[in-house]
C-alpha cells in the first residue's frame, strides 16, 4: 500500500539550532515530493517540491529538503530555526494522477 | 498569487441543517478538492473534481455532496448536519496532471465548523 510517514509527531529544537523533519514515503513510480506548513487555523502554505535535478531543493523562509531516492526520504531542514518556524509541518506525495497521500503531520516547537 | 477563498472561517449549526461550504479559486485550476482534518487522523479527502460537473468520491464521502456548476466554484454539502462532522473544513485546488504536473495544490483558510 502506498504511504507517507512522518516518524515524529512532535520535534523540539532551541532558537538558532539547525533543524530536521524527516519523512520518507512508500509510492510507486517517480513520484512529486512536496513539503506544507500550517499555522493555526489556517491552511496548507506550500514550502517546497522536489520534482527532478538536484536532490537539495530550497523552498520558502530559508527551509531546504533532501531528496534521497534509494531510502525514499525527502527530509525537510533549516540551518538556522526560528520561533516563528514552530507549527504543523506536513510532508505530502502526489503520483502525478489522481492520488496525493499525507503524512500525518510533525509539530516543530522552537523554543526560544 | 494563487487565492483560494472559503467563504467562512468559523460557522456553526444544528444537527439535522443542511449546511453549505463554499470555495472559490482565482487560477483556472481544473481540479479542485474537499478535505476535513481532525486530530490525529490527519487530513483526509472527501470528493474531488477534475473539471466543472465533473465529481469523484474521495475516501470519506459518507454524509457529503458537492456542486461544481463553474470552474472557480466547488461547494461541499452536509446534506443532514451531525456531530461527528464537527471538523476543519480544507479546499484545495490544482492544475491536473500534464503540462503543470509539477504545480502543488494550493489551499484556504479552513472553515472550522462546529455541529450542535
Amino acid at each position: 500500500a502506498q504511504s507517507v510517514a512522518q516518524p515524529e509527531d512532535q520535534v523540539n529544537v532551541a532558537e538558532g539550532n539547525p533543524l530536521t523533519v524527516k519523512c520518507t514515503y512508500s509510492v510507486s513510480g517517480n513520484p512529486y515530493l512536496f513539503w506544507y506548513v500550517q499555522y493555526p487555523n489556517r491552511g496548507l502554505q506550500f514550502l517546497l517540491k522536489y520534482i527532478t535535478g538536484d536532490n537539495l531543493v530550497k523552498g520558502s523562509y530559508g527551509f531546504e529538503a533532501e531528496f534521497n531516492k534509494s531510502q525514499t526520504s525527502f527530509h525537510l531542514k533549516k540551518p538556522s530555526a526560528l520561533v516563528s518556524d514552530s507549527a504543523l509541518y506536513f510532508c505530502v506525495v502526489w503520483d502525478g494522477g489522481f492520488k496525493t497521500i499525507f503524512g500525518a503531520g510533525t509539530r516543530l516547537f522552537v523554543k526560544a | 498569487d494563487v487565492k483560494v477563498t472559503q467563504s467562512s472561517r468559523y460557522l456553526v449549526k444544528r444537527t439535522g441543517e443542511k449546511v453549505f461550504l463554499e470555495c472559490v479559486q482565482d487560477m483556472d485550476h481544473e481540479n479542485m478538492f474537499w478535505y476535513r482534518q481532525d486530530p490525529g487522523l490527519g487530513l483526509r479527502l472527501i470528493y474531488f473534481s477534475y473539471d466543472v460537473k465533473m465529481k469523484e468520491k474521495g475516501d470519506i464521502p459518507e454524509g457529503y455532496s458537492v456542486s461544481r456548476e463553474k470552474k472557480e466554484r466547488f461547494s461541499l454539502i452536509l446534506e443532514s448536519a451531525s456531530t461527528n462532522q464537527t471538523s476543519m473544513y480544507l479546499c484545495a485546488s490544482r492544475f491536473p496532471a500534464g503540462a503543470y504536473s509539477n504545480q502543488p495544490q494550493h489551499f484556504g483558510d479552513g472553515t472550522r465548523l462546529s455541529i450542535l
